[in-house]
């Protein structure tokens, strides 16, 4: 299994640009997490998807943000325009809807300058 | 709302030895899950152990073990004979257990920065 895969691992933009991140859960988990982890908030949900349907988007900072799940097997998180202070580690994690555990994504890592 | 709350920002401990890493929740749910999570300097997420709420056993995986007090609302982590590579930050968090899959999403604490030293 590989497990959760995001893409890309690194991103450094300007201020002002769009952001794609992507996100491929594992094969079989049909809910999908996206988290943002800063220093000064820690980790925080941003939204999740169970069946590919939106369920809680209550975590996403402002209008910037939008996030889509097309199919089981992909999902974007998309920021436009960026800002500064949206730098910060965007993990992506996936579950069964039974099992409840949830495995991370190795997180994209998001610098605005 | 749930809430976690992980009171030691900081730990330390030598090579071989010990160390329990403390974890204290609030819900007023009867079923969830409690997870351990540790993130290593790579920022990967790794998931450590994991327990049921209505299993009284307290569950363990080779070198860590939970002590689980639902009465108290307390998951605290121990890890025996501590290696180089515990060198970590551990997340504790929770989860509700419900069939209609609301609240499917993980609570975290803040975090404990843990240092193991040679």
């Amino acid at each position: 299994d590989a497990g959760v895969i995001q893409s890309p691992r690194h991103e450094v933009t300007e201020m002002g640009q769009e952001v794609t991140l992507r996100c491929k859960p594992i094969s079989g988990h049909n809910s999908l997490f996206w988290y943002r982890q800063t220093m000064m908030r820690g980790l925080e949900l941003l939204i999740y998807f169970n069946n590919n349907v939106p369920i809680d988007d209550s975590g996403m900072p402002e209008d910037r943000f939008s996030a889509k799940m097309p199919n089981a097997s992909f999902s974007t998180l998309k920021i436009q325009p960026s800002e500064p202070r949206d730098s910060a580690v965007y993990f992506c994690a996936s579950s069964s809807l039974e099992g409840g555990t949830q495995y991370f994504g190795p997180g994209t890592r998001l610098l605005v300058l | 709302a749930q809430t976690v709350t992980q009171s030691q920002p900081e730990m330390s401990v030598q090579e071989a030895e010990t160390v329990t890493l403390s974890c204290t929740y609030d819900t007023s749910e009867n079923n969830y899950y409690l997870f351990w999570y540790k993130q290593p300097p790579s920022r990967q997420m790794i998931l450590v152990i994991r327990q049921e709420a209505y299993k009284q056993q307290n569950a363990t995986e080779n070198r860590f073990s939970v002590n689980f007090q639902k009465a108290a609302k307390s998951f605290s982590l121990k890890i025996s004979d501590s290696q180089l590579g515990d060198t970590a930050m551990y997340f504790c968090a929770f989860k509700l257990s419900r069939p209609d899959n609301a609240g499917n999403m993980l609570t975290f604490g803040g975090g404990t920065r843990l240092m193991v030293k040679p």
